[in-house]
């Protein structure tokens, strides 16, 4: 089945470096793949959608500025959080979906961002 | 927006017992997934439904497409350690969209 690849798995940065987070898609690909962000106990929340080739679109409340994202190749979306700080600390998660309106979304297994 | 409630927020059950989790929304869904999240991972497909009325297994895990197409229903029988995790449902925020909103999830925990 479709997989989605994130690296790391995880990250300790010191307050106000920038993380890289890579969602790769290995065996399909992926002209759109969706950035969540989730919090200790909490849901899923989406963060932005990534699109290849083009800007990303961020869900409202989300700094389009302090959460890079780029989209260079369809197997391939880069998240960067910049100038970190501990309120950043979180999971991040993202997911992926081969074609069509009826294929579910496939998920990485996140990166746990320690902002420290 | 689009909202999922999902409950019960957490169960804490016998190993054997059978589970029932739900989740509804005040507007129609054309299609619902079950995911599944271990700790410290990303969630996994578990069961997707596109049809109203639809009923569908995976192995011991039942998950049902309400017809008011307002609900879901996720059962999993004979429970073994492994279920333990979270259960989420999800949905598109518009038909055909592939943007996700998700339940707040249902925390299993099973005792041995």
């Amino acid at each position: 089945g479709a997989v989605v690849s994130q690296h790391p798995s995880w990250v300790i940065c010191k307050s106000g470096t920038s993380v890289k987070i890579e969602c790769r898609s290995l065996d399909f690909q992926a002209t759109t793949m969706f950035w969540y962000r989730q919090f200790p106990k909490q849901s899923l929340m989406l963060m932005a959608t990534s699109n290849e080739g083009s800007k990303a679109t961020y869900e409202q409340g989300v700094e389009k500025d302090k959460f890079l994202i780029n989209h260079a190749s369809l197997t391939l979306s880069t998240l960067t959080v910049t100038s970190a700080h501990p309120e950043d600390s979180s999971f991040y998660i993202c997911s992926a979906s081969s074609t069509g309106p009826n294929s579910p979304l496939h998920f990485g297994n996140g990166t746990r961002l320690t902002v420290t | 927006g689009q909202q999922l409630n999902q409950s019960p927020q957490s169960m804490f059950i016998q190993e054997g017992e059978d589970v029932s989790m739900n989740c509804t929304s005040s507007s129609i869904f054309n299609t619902w997934l079950w995911y599944k999240q271990d700790p410290g991972e990303g969630p996994v497909l578990l069961i997707a439904l596109y049809k109203a009325g639809e009923l569908t297994s995976n192995g011991r895990l039942t998950a049902q497409f309400g017809i008011t197409r307002k609900d879901s229903f996720l059962n999993i029988s004979a429970s073994i350690p492994s279920d333990v995790g979270i259960y989420f449902c999800a949905g598109p925020v518009a038909q055909g969209a592939q943007k996700l909103v998700f339940g707040q999830g249902t925390r299993l925990t099973i005792n041995p």
